[in-house]
């Protein structure tokens, strides 16, 4: 059983859509997270959930938003599609032990 | 402003040696300290994590320092074999949950 999924995997779009990337968890986490990966590899945190409540919101367009229907997802949701937006998007989730579980990730490519 | 840098970007070391990573930071009281694995294509997986008051953690042939006055952590692999090759990153957290990760340490092992 995938304890983080996310999908799709890959995401080819257009300059200008609208597009969003959907996760689940089943560890029965309380805390979720979405982290963005760029070219250089640096791995830096968007966003967070805990129990549907957003707790962290780091410096990110608008043209961003998450929404976490219950504790076990949190989509992100991306209007406006630009080319600096391509990268790959991780999904996490994590007790409250501190260390996270990531899901396989989502590489997003806007042309 | 915050800083986490591990200072090789890449490692390359024989099988059957021990590899050792660096991640020094400044600019920051991290309660916890962790590290991730992290292969091509896939999400990071937790390794370990060490408490700002703990000096060493191991796991199998894992070993992780944490030193607060030096504001730096050593993991080491020992006896390493081809499977460890991988980039590991260093990652720190307050007590809210936020990580912050480093640029990571491609380690390549020879066999």
């Amino acid at each position: 059983d995938t304890a983080v999924s996310q999908t799709p995997k890959y995401l080819v779009t257009q300059m200008g859509n609208d597009k969003s990337i959907k996760c689940e968890q089943n560890l029965g986490h309380d805390t979720m997270y979405w982290y963005k990966q760029d070219s250089k590899k640096f791995l830096k945190i968007m966003f967070s959930y805990n129990n549907k409540e957003l707790i962290i919101n780091e410096t990110v367009p608008n043209r961003f938003s998450p929404k976490s229907p219950d504790k076990a997802h949190l989509n992100l949701h991306i209007n406006s599609l630009e080319l600096g937006d391509s990268a790959v998007y991780f999904c996490a989730s994590g007790g409250q032990t501190y260390e996270q579980y990531f899901g396989p990730g989502t590489r997003l490519t806007v042309t | 402003s915050q800083k986490i840098e591990q200072n090789s970007e890449a490692l390359n070391i024989q099988e059957g040696k021990t590899a050792t990573l660096t991640c020094n930071y400044t600019n920051y009281s991290p309660a916890y300290l962790q590290w991730y694995r992290q292969d091509p294509g896939r999400g990071p997986v937790f390794l370990l994590l060490i408490r700002e008051n703990e000096k060493e953690k191991r796991k199998e042939r894992l070993k992780v320092t944490f030193d607060t006055t030096l504001k730096q952590s050593l993991f080491h692999i020992t006896a390493s074999q081809p499977a460890d090759s991988a980039t590991y990153l260093c990652a720190l957290t307050s007590n809210d949950y936020k990580l912050s990760f480093g640029a990571g340490t491609t380690v390549t092992v020879r066999a």
